[in-house]
């Protein structure tokens, strides 16, 4: 059973709108988040982070919300530029260890 | 500052033949990991190494071996290659929170 879970494979955005990218997992356990950003044919790269003591953490044009209560994590891009277009993956950890678990992936396609 | 390195980039294996996947970080971290990524199942974690000389078994480490060689070093071991190892290997490595990764091998076995 999957404890990190993106629903969306796949997300189509014009370019200069918001991109919200969603991520839902089931372990009240899990007490830091983070979004990376994989290009095709490279490794995933470190997006933003948030801690489960906080709700919102901004980054530019990257902001990503925690509602713990609903063990839901997203990211918005504002505005979505076309080299935001790549996979986008939530990953988690429980405090502690050092195992992180990865969402299955939201490919974005930003048009221009 | 090469960040995070591995090799080869691309191998091709018939079933049953063994291999070794390279990877090395100059970044001092501590903690290293491999995982593969198939389609439709994100990334998983094969196997993971909190510290020099210790590794421990992640979510899919059957048919696979470690070695943390050194401190900047953590190799993955295909005893015997299977098809459904086909797949792409990531190592990663991590200071604090956030993981560096390799830029990958594309792995076919046939």
């Amino acid at each position: 059973d999957q404890q990190v879970k993106q629903n969306s494979p796949s997300l189509s955005v014009q370019e200069g709108r918001i991109s919200i990218l969603n991520c839902d997992y089931t372990n009240s356990m899990f007490d830091y988040f983070l979004w990376y950003k994989k290009y095709p044919a490279e490794g995933p790269t470190f997006l933003i982070s948030i801690s489960s003591i906080k709700d919102k953490n901004e980054d530019g044009r990257f902001t990503v919300f925690l509602n713990k209560s609903a063990k839901h994590l997203s990211l918005h891009i504002v505005p979505s530029q076309p080299g935001d277009s790549a996979v986008y993956f939530c990953a988690t950890s429980e405090g502690g260890t050092y195992k992180y678990i990865f969402g299955t992936g939201t490919r974005l396609k930003v048009l221009a | 500052n090469a960040g995070v390195t591995q090799t080869p980039k691309f191998q091709v294996l018939k079933t049953g033949q063994s291999m070794t996947l390279q990877c090395a970080q100059d970044m001092n971290h501590n903690s290293m990991y491999w995982y593969r990524q198939d389609p439709g199942m994100g990334l998983r974690l094969i196997y993971y190494s909190a510290s020099e000389g210790t590794t421990d078994k992640g979510e899919v480490p059957n048919g696979y071996n470690v070695s943390r060689l050194n401190k900047r070093e953590f190799s993955l071991r295909l005893e015997s290659a299977a098809p459904s190892q086909t797949s792409v290997y990531f190592c990663a490595s991590i200071a604090s929170v956030e993981q560096y990764f390799g830029p990958g091998t594309r792995l076919t076995v046939t």
